[in-house]
């Protein structure tokens, strides 16, 4: 029952780097979100997938771009690390609209 | 655009007590509501889904009510312990342009005294 895993848990990045946020799901759940989490702040949605090959903007994508080739694998590309880019980013998936939602543990991201 | 706004911003209470989370949101065109928990430094756990034909919804000590004619819901948990100890957020999806996304409340953080 591993559900969404995340990878890596803590990352420190210098601005400029680029690295991938790595997210998988063993649910067979076509749904696939990436949110970010900021300090008093409420979760926002960044890109969405509701399939292989498909997806879509969120609420706030600028700084960063998604693929997903596989049903299970919906990793998170940041080209040009940017200090507002600090933050925890959650996965989540679902069977579809209104099913309830599974989140990974999430990635705490710094970048300096 | 849509809001969530959950009230209060933190919340303590003894062990034992009855309590009530309250989360509003400004369009009532949703097409369902989520109550998290969110334990520190942990990802979100969904307690309850209400769709927006339904009231409520229950699972053990924990009861979820909707009202969309006055964009509220409420979250009662019954008979608290220090366990409850989290901060719980509320989430709205709604219909039309958007319905795939969540629009989160910024939390409100419990704790339960023993």
């Amino acid at each position: 029952n591993a559900g969404v895993t995340q990878t890596p848990k803590f990352r420190i990045l210098k601005i400029g780097q680029s690295m991938t946020l790595q997210c998988t799901q063993d649910m067979n759940h076509n749904y696939m979100y990436w949110y970010r989490q900021d300090p008093g702040m409420g979760l926002k949605l960044i890109y969405y997938s509701v399939g292989a090959g498909i997806t879509d903007k969120g609420e706030v994508p600028n700084g960063y771009n998604v693929s997903r080739s596989t049903t299970e694998d919906f990793p998170l590309r940041l080209e040009l690390a940017a200090p507002s880019q600090t933050s925890v980013y959650f996965c989540a998936s679902s069977q579809g609209q209104g099913r309830s939602y599974t989140f990974g543990s999430g990635t705490r991201l710094t970048v300096v | 655009k849509q809001e969530v706004t959950q009230i209060p911003a933190a919340l303590s209470v003894p062990e034992g007590e009855n309590l009530v989370l309250n989360c509003s949101f400004t369009d009532s065109a949703i097409y369902n509501l989520q109550w998290f928990r969110q334990d520190p430094g942990k990802g979100l756990t969904s307690l309850l889904l209400i769709q927006s034909s339904q009231r409520e919804q229950t699972s053990g000590r924990l009861n979820a009510s909707l009202d969309k004619s006055s964009g509220r819901s409420t979250l009662y948990i019954a008979a608290s312990q220090p366990g409850d100890s989290a901060t719980y957020l509320c989430a709205v999806s709604y219909s039309g342009a958007g319905s795939y996304q969540l629009t989160f409340g910024k939390g409100t953080k419990l704790s339960v005294i023993p």
